[in-house]
């Protein structure tokens, strides 16, 4: 699976649009981006996937760039209860999920 | 959605006992499950794969005979975690993909907090 890099932490005002980041350089062309969040003392949840055109849901948008070597996800008007960490991961449909660090959203009031 | 469990949600035991935890698909045929571990602060580390009636794929490092995995049923795996020891506290946290649901999503349970003292 390719490898992805987040940054480990970002905060986003309550009601604003919280973008976040993801690089994946060595992504290979059948591997998905996909995106999953854990909130505190959960388990992981999903959230989008795409593998290059951008994709939308009713949690999240995915932006994949036309190289696919990074994307970005768009909680459009985050709220308190987004407050997790969010894992970006690359790998084919259906394999194992390696987990990265994450990024540790904070939403602020 | 579909719905993953885990049972119990957190337990405490003594050092050199046996603790198992369950995973149950609650609405969907679970194929493949995966166990993972999370120690304070890290991220999900995966333990192993098991399909429905076949024996249990382990990641480099983990000890399949401290760690047993039955994934007898398509709804139901369990963790037995055999002696275990104070380094074995985590939070052990169980996935599941399969029929009918999406093959490219993985439905994660809540998680099993293990304190051994």
């Amino acid at each position: 699976d390719a490898k992805t890099t987040q940054p480990p932490s970002m905060d986003c005002a309550e009601g604003r649009a919280a973008n976040l980041p993801c690089n994946h350089s060595t992504i290979s062309g059948n591997e998905y981006v996909y995106w999953y969040r854990q909130i505190h003392s959960q388990g992981p949840q999903y959230i989008i996937h795409g593998l290059k055109n951008n994709e939308t849901n009713e949690m999240a948008s995915l932006i994949i760039t036309e190289d696919r070597k990074s994307s970005t996800l768009i909680l459009p008007h985050a709220t308190l209860r987004d407050t997790a960490v969010y894992y970006c991961i690359v790998t084919n449909a259906g394999n194992m999920l390696t987990f990265g660090g994450g990024t540790r959203l904070m939403v602020k009031p | 959605g579909a719905v993953v469990s885990q049972h119990p949600s957190w337990v405490i035991c003594k050092s050199g006992t046996s603790v198992k935890i369950e995973c149950r698909s609650l609405d969907f045929q679970a194929t493949t499950m995966f166990w993972y571990r999370q120690f304070p602060k890290q991220s999900l580390m995966l333990m192993a794969t098991s399909n429905e009636g076949s024996k249990a794929t382990y990641e480099q490092g983990v000890e399949k005979d401290k760690f047993l995995i039955n994934h007898a049923s398509l709804t139901l795996s369990t963790l037995t975690v055999t002696s275990a020891h104070p380094e074995d506290s985590s939070f052990y946290i169980c996935s599941a993909t399969g029929s009918p649901v999406p093959s490219y999503e993985q439905y994660f349970g809540p998680g099993t907090r293990l304190t051994v003292t």
